[in-house]
């Protein structure tokens, strides 16, 4: 299994101002992908962060809003951009296997709220 | 589109069997997990079915029939450490993004001494 660190495990921040959440990985991996799990709420994912090309979006979800870098194997950062506080969630950061069985594994994650 | 139905919750003794259903409509199926989260923690994987049948892993059993669109996790001589949302979650390898992984609302175990 890969060891997925994240930082930071938590953030209180102002409404209207910016936070970048890194994840770092053990090992190399093609897949990352970012989740939001809002309170009580199941994972939503917010994009797929492809290593030498521009992330891919899920519906609802916008570059302006959330950016996502991703310069290499082991490393991705996802922002969030000119808060408010419905932005309050816990953001998630996963990998997946390349070949089977394509489990993913989740980092501990990080607690945004949002005043 | 993607839809994935389980129950929201469910409770249980110590020591008891619980089976935890969760059914699916997906298109481009390739796989079903389950994972394990406690409150304010990030999910762990129990388990994977890409094929019909059980899968057995000490306590926890999984099963698939995609025929039906429908899986349970089993979880059998429960212990208080059990009590978590139980996430179920189909992977498909349609759209615009390959592998991803479509997840339930879970279900809320709580097991009781």
């Amino acid at each position: 299994s890969a060891v997925i660190s994240q930082k930071p495990s938590r953030d209180i921040c102002q409404r209207g101002t910016s936070l970048t959440i890194q994840c770092q990985v053990d090992s190399q991996v093609t897949m990352m992908f970012w989740y939001r799990q809002q309170p009580g709420q199941s994972l939503t994912l917010i994009a797929t962060a492809n290593q030498g090309s521009e992330a891919t979006y899920e519906s609802g979800f916008v570059i302006d809003k959330f950016p996502i870098s991703r310069p290499n194997l082991t490393f991705s950062t996802l922002t969030v951009s000119n808060m408010s506080p419905e932005d309050s969630s816990i953001y998630l950061c996963s990998v997946g296997r390349d070949r089977g069985p394509y489990e993913q594994y989740f980092g501990p994650g990080t607690r945004l709220t949002v005043t | 589109g993607q839809n994935i139905d389980q129950p929201t919750e469910m409770t249980a003794t110590e020591g008891a069997i619980v089976q935890i259903n969760c059914t699916y409509q997906t298109s481009g199926f390739n796989g079903l997990f389950w994972y394990q989260q406690h409150a304010g923690e990030a999910p762990t994987f129990l388990s994977y079915n890409v094929l019909d049948g059980l899968e057995e892993k000490g306590r926890f059993s999984s099963f698939l029939s995609r025929s039906k669109g429908y899986s349970y996790l089993l979880l059998k001589e429960l212990q208080m450490k059990d009590s978590a949302s139980y996430l179920c979650a189909v992977k498909s390898d349609r759209g615009s993004t390959l592998g991803r992984l479509y997840f339930g609302r879970g279900t809320q175990l709580t097991v009781w001494p």
